[in-house]
C-alpha cells in the first residue's frame, strides 16, 4: 500500500506571510507527483504535475519543487492571501498502480487577514 | 468552473437502497475517473474509463458499479448500500489515457441513513 504523507496536517497563518508544506512519498518507482487546491465547496483544481528530479514550478504567488529521490515536494506560497485558504492535496502517480492517483490527506491552510 | 458536471450535488437514501451518480466530462475529455471521500479519509481512486472501456480499478467494492457511454458521460452505480458508503463521491476528467491532469466536478454528497 502506497503512503503519501502531508504536514502539517494544518496551519493558520497571517496575511502577508509565506508558508510551505511538505509531501512525503515511497521514492522507488516514481511516475509524477501533483498539487491540488481544493477550497471549501468547490472541486479539486490542479496547481502543478511535477515529473523530473529536481523540478520547480510556480504559478503566481505559489511554487513547488520535488525532489524523487529522497521522496518529497515542498509547495510554498509568498504572502499569503485570505483567498488562498484552502486544503492543499499532494497526489502520486506511482509506476507500479499506472493511472491510480494516490492522495495525501491534504494540509489545510487558513488565512487571516 | 472544471467543466466537469456531476449530478446530483446531494442526495440522502436509505440503507439496502441503490444509487446512481453522473458525471459529465469536461468537453474533448475522454478519461473519466472516480473517487471516494470518506471521512477522515484522503480522495480514494475508484475507477478509471477511458473512451467507453475501463481503464484503471481501485478499491472499488462489488457492490460498487460503472460505466462510460458512447457520448462519453459516466455513472457510478452504489447498491446494496451501507452507513459508511456515506461520502463525497467526486468525478474527474482528463484528455488521455494516461492520468495527467484531472479536472474535477463538484462532487455528489451521499448521505446514507
Amino acid at each position: 500500500i502506497l503512503n503519501v504523507e502531508q504536514s502539517p496536517q494544518s496551519l493558520h497563518v497571517q496575511e502577508g506571510d509565506s508558508t510551505n508544506f511538505t509531501c512525503s512519498f515511497p521514492s522507488s518507482n516514481f511516475y509524477a507527483l501533483h498539487w491540488y487546491r481544493w477550497e471549501t465547496a468547490k472541486s479539486p483544481e490542479a496547481l502543478f504535475v511535477m515529473t523530473l528530479n529536481g523540478d520547480e514550478k510556480k504559478k503566481g504567488r505559489i511554487s513547488a519543487t520535488l525532489n524523487t529521490k529522497e521522496g518529497y515536494s515542498y509547495l510554498y506560497i509568498k504572502g499569503s492571501q485570505p483567498e488562498d485558504s484552502a486544503t492543499y492535496l499532494c497526489a502520486l502517480q506511482h509506476m507500479e498502480y499506472g493511472n491510480k492517483l494516490v492522495f495525501g490527506a491534504g494540509t489545510i491552510l487558513r488565512v487571516k487577514s | 468552473d472544471s467543466g466537469v458536471t456531476q449530478t446530483p450535488k446531494h442526495l440522502i437514501t436509505a440503507t439496502g437502497q441503490r444509487v446512481t451518480l453522473r458525471c459529465s466530462p469536461r468537453s474533448g475529455d475522454l478519461s473519466v475517473y472516480w473517487y471516494q471521500q470518506s471521512l477522515d479519509q484522503g480522495l480514494q481512486f475508484l475507477i478509471q474509463y477511458y473512451n467507453g472501456e475501463e481503464r484503471a480499478k481501485g478499491n472499488i467494492l462489488e457492490r460498487f458499479s460503472a460505466q462510460q457511454f458512447p457520448d462519453l458521460h459516466s455513472e457510478l452505480n452504489l447498491s446494496s448500500l451501507e452507513l459508511g458508503d456515506s461520502a463525497l463521491y467526486f468525478c474527474a476528467s482528463g484528455r488521455t489515457p494516461q492520468t495527467g491532469e484531472l479536472f474535477f466536478g463538484e462532487g455528489s454528497r451521499l448521505t446514507v441513513l
